[in-house]
């Protein structure tokens, strides 16, 4: 079944240190996002990729940086992590057809904690 | 700038009762509104978008340009509706803006 893979799925981690977030995804979609949930804030977009060669910031980039190794896989990662990066991330990719936003089909997920 | 607006984080009804979950958006171009969904040990996933003008699970959402509103509504809530619902809006980026969710409960 096409999915949108995420691992970790759950990480703790310490102040300072480097992570990675891996998303993996069997949709064939050219769109990929990176986005972060917090409670009461909503998903608040951190990066996005439209294809393997374009990669772009979302609202809340700092701190943050991605690679798209290739049309299936976006990478996540936090340089130096620190204690106000705790929070769910999310990937998640788009069947844009060329107009609209097209519909985005999410991970289930990464948990990562700061300490 | 857009945004979004979910003034209730918690919203708690009785099965059979009525339900209005509010969105209210600031975007100075055409809307594109969507409503996302995250049941319980799911996924978050997509419920429905205006420009379709459909009803799914029994919600319906209408769009509002002169109150800038974008409210999930169903006559009669189900248990199995409980869960974070999330509006969202596109824009001129094809980006998605979402906001800040609503939780549904549904009681007995």
């Amino acid at each position: 079944d096409a999915d949108v893979t995420q691992t970790p799925r759950n990480r703790i981690t310490k102040t300072g240190k480097r992570i990675m977030l891996e998303c993996s995804q069997t949709k064939g979609h050219d769109r990929m996002y990176w986005y972060r949930q917090d409670p009461g804030l909503g998903l608040r977009l951190i990066y996005y990729s439209f294809d393997v060669k374009d990669i772009n910031k979302g609202e809340i980039s700092d701190g943050y940086s991605v690679s798209r190794q290739a049309q299936a896989k976006f990478s996540l990662s936090l340089e130096s992590a620190i204690p106000n990066q705790t929070a769910l991330y999310f990937c998640a990719t788009s069947d844009y057809r060329g107009i609209g936003p097209g519909e985005l089909f999410f991970g289930e997920g990464s948990r990562l904690t700061v300490l | 700038a857009q945004r979004v607006t979910q003034p209730e984080k918690l919203l708690s009804v009785f099965k059979g009762a009525p339900v209005e979950l509010k969105c209210n958006y600031s975007y100075s171009g055409s809307p594109e509104l969507f409503w996302y969904v995250q049941y319980s040990r799911q996924r978050l996933q997509l419920l429905l978008r205006h420009i379709s003008r459909e009803s799914i699970k029994g919600f319906t959402a209408d769009l509002n340009k002169g109150e800038t509103s974008f409210h999930l509504k169903k006559p009669f809530a189900q248990e199995e509706d409980s869960a974070m619902y999330y509006c969202a809006l596109h824009n001129a980026g094809n980006m998605l803006t979402f906001g800040g969710g609503t939780r549904l409960m549904v009681k007995p």
